[in-house]
């Protein structure tokens, strides 16, 4: 059981917009901020927004990242079939148990 | 350009140990922190903590103390992980992902790239 929590699958066709939601507590998201990976297909995951939203260089605008309380959205417009891929929310938590960084479980993203 | 690479697949029996290296390159190895982070067959990305690569301190997360380790050699810019008494559960891919940080505006925020390619230990009998 992931510490964050977000849908097990999203699905769009192309030139669609989804979006991934991600739902933690105010140890975590409610104070610190949220990153998403995007890990395509036998591949290492693969930094696409930090700090809630900033895209690195080189990640489209297509991409958009947002933070609201205790919940995150990665949104991805004008899908793209390269765009399938599973993502993964993630942010520092500050919990007692021991502080550390938590994931959540993972979007599979099917482009039909 | 910045890159991390790691060592190869491993095919390990229960009880032995494996150590799994990452090299860097591209950037000051020691001006950057590393993870590492654990991804069993099918499953998400599990933080198993991390190394201060100046001092060489490690911080490891709840569930990954006893036989894991993290190590460096700063002379060849490599991290290492090994884990000892492997068990069957072991076996994933394990990622190491280096830490970047921003406080330029007061606060501080983290995260991590670039990530190795990950190297599959596998333990079975």
């Amino acid at each position: 059981q992931s510490v964050l929590t977000q849908p097990p699958s999203a699905s769009g066709t192309p030139g669609q917009r989804v979006t991934i939601s991600c739902s933690g507590s105010s140890s975590n998201i409610g104070s610190n901020t949220v990153n998403w990976y995007q890990q395509l297909p036998g591949t290492a995951p693969k930094l696409l927004i930090y700090s809630n939203n900033q895209r690195p260089s080189g990640v489209p605008d297509r991409f958009s990242g947002s933070k609201s309380g205790t919940s995150a959205s990665l949104a991805i417009s004008g899908l793209q079939s390269e765009d399938e891929a599973d993502y993964y929310c993630a942010a520092w938590d500050d919990s007692l148990n021991g502080p550390g960084w938590v994931f959540g479980g993972g979007t599979k993203l099917t482009v039909l | 350009q910045v890159q991390l690479v790691q060592s190869g697949s491993e095919l390990k029996k229960p009880g032995a140990s494996v150590k799994v290296s990452c090299k860097a390159s591209g950037y000051t190895f020691t001006s950057y922190a590393m993870n590492w982070v654990r991804q069993a067959p099918g499953q998400g990305l599990e933080w198993m903590g991390w190394i201060n690569t100046n001092t060489g301190n490690p911080t490891y997360a709840q569930g990954f103390t006893g036989r894991f380790v993290f190590s460096l050699d700063t002379s060849v810019s490599t991290a290492y992980l090994q884990i000892s008494s492997l068990k069957a559960e072991d076996t994933a891919v394990y990622y190491c992902a280096r830490d970047l940080e921003d406080c330029s505006g007061g606060s501080c925020y983290e995260w991590f790239d670039p990530w190795g390619q990950g190297t599959l230990v596998t333990v079975s009998s």
